[in-house]
């Protein structure tokens, strides 16, 4: 049963200190998303990847994120430094190709900044 | 801004009973879908409906389509305690890039 993987899926930090979040998408899947979820603001889209380039990354502060795909295994999303307003469901989700048909979610990262 | 605008926000109904959300979106679309969300899960995709289909149907899920009014429905019938979740819409055009929107989301709580 393929499924989208996410690591960790809790991470307590500090103000200040650096985050990474990893993601491992459906094998075969060409298309990345991730997003961030947050009562507020509901399902924001941060970044998104094709074929391992970037896509569309104008959802994401730029200062402090940043996006990458080492590989078509990984997808990794860092925040550096962390602040309490990044406290956030983070979400990755993989497409077969194209996006715009069905994405599939991984589990997320729940991320508290204290 | 998000694309698609659920209606209502929030729905409880008792176990067997039927649940409706609708959805808004403003501009055109390619596809419609429809999105679940279990609490602490990720979303879980159930229907996609394409803009020259009117009507669609998967288990106790129906989804309509109405493009001239650039709305969506999405029925459950015979609800269960199951069903409990958020469920999302989520449409395809407007960004280009493929990008899907989604919806703030509908709460739904099925009283067992």
């Amino acid at each position: 049963d393929a499924r989208v993987t996410q690591t960790p899926r809790d991470k307590v930090t500090e103000m200040g200190q650096e985050v990474t979040m990893r993601c491992q998408p459906i094998l075969g899947h060409n298309t990345v998303f991730w997003y961030r979820q947050t009562m507020m603001q509901g399902l924001e889209l941060l970044a998104y990847f094709r074929n391992r380039a970037p896509l569309d990354d104008s959802g994401m502060p730029k200062d402090r994120f940043s996006a990458e795909m080492p590989d078509a295994t990984l997808a990794t999303l860092k925040i550096q430094p962390s602040e309490p307003r990044d406290s956030a469901v983070y979400f990755c989700a993989s497409a077969p190709g194209g996006g715009g048909e069905t994405q599939y979610f991984g589990p997320g990262t729940r991320l508290l900044v204290l | 801004s998000q694309q698609g605008e659920e209606d209502p926000q929030a729905l409880s109904i008792q176990e067997g009973e039927n649940a409706t959300m609708n959805c808004s979106y403003k501009t055109s679309i390619n596809n419609l879908q429809w999105y679940r969300q279990n609490s602490g899960r990720g979303l879980v995709h159930l229907i996609l409906i394409r803009s020259n289909e009117r009507e669609k149907h998967s288990g106790r899920l129906r989804v309509t389509l109405d493009t001239s009014k650039k709305s969506s429905s999405l029925l459950i019938t015979a609800s269960r305690a199951a069903d409990t979740a958020s469920y999302f819409c989520a449409t395809d055009a407007g960004y280009g890039n493929n990008r899907l929107a989604f919806g703030k989301g509908n709460q739904v709580v099925v009283i067992p």
